[in-house]
């Protein structure tokens, strides 16, 4: 079945290390997203890539990075610099640019750091 | 960064009640305007993708009004059912870039048997 992937599930790194969350689609999709969600806050896009090797900073990507060499995947890297990693983290796609279709989201990571 | 508000926050009806809540989101630079349903556990889905003013669309006993002139958008949620329980959230494009989207916080619905 067509879908995203995401994983794992859950996470747990210790304060300081960096930590990478995967993020796959099969929908042949050229856009790709990373929200971050907290509790009581909207979802918050944190990076964005409309077509393989190329990406652009959404309205938190502070402490975070991100790669697209393959138009499957879009692994979201949190850094030691980020300084409250700790939230929900949802990954989707979409067909391209200009949203005028939906988009489809993974089940999500939740990060826990200790 | 633009803003998209919901409201109300958090909602509880009893089964069978009709509801509805609102979106409003910039009048200006307007493109698309989504909305999803954000089940407990699960991943959100699309309920409706709406780009024309006075636009009106229906899935079921859910339906959806826009108008970007003013810059709202409601949805409603006919004789509400357990299974309607969920997050609803609505999400913004347009301003100066078309390739991403803006989101509410998101109106909780809890829809007692």
């Amino acid at each position: 079945d067509g879908g995203i992937t995401q994983s794992p599930k859950y996470l747990f790194r210790k304060e300081g290390q960096n930590v990478t969350l995967s993020c796959e689609q099969n929908l042949n999709h050229d856009a790709m997203y990373w929200y971050r969600q907290d509790p009581g806050q909207g979802l918050r896009l944190i990076y964005y890539s409309q077509i393989v090797n190329d990406f652009q900073k959404g309205d938190i990507a502070e402490g975070y990075s991100v790669s697209r060499e393959k138009k499957e995947s879009f692994p979201l890297t949190v850094t030691s610099a980020q300084k409250n990693p700790t939230a929900f983290y949802l990954c989707a796609s979409s067909p391209g640019q200009g949203l005028s279709t939906e988009a489809f989201f993974g089940q999500g990571t939740r990060l826990t750091v200790v | 960064i633009l803003n998209v508000e919901q409201s109300p926050q958090s909602l509880h009806v009893q089964e069978g009640d009709s509801t509805n809540f609102t979106c409003s989101f910039p009048s200006s630079n307007f493109y698309a305007l989504h909305w999803y349903r954000w089940e407990t556990a699960k991943s959100p889905e699309a309920l409706f993708v709406m780009t024309l003013n006075g636009d009106e669309k229906k899935k079921g006993r859910i339906s959806a009004t826009l108008n970007t002139k003013e810059g709202y958008s409601y949805l409603y949620i006919k004789g509400s059912q357990p299974e309607d329980s969920a997050t609803y959230l609505c999400a913004f494009c347009g301003g100066s870039t078309l390739g991403r989207l803006y989101f509410g916080r998101g109106t909780q619905l809890t829809v007692w048997p």
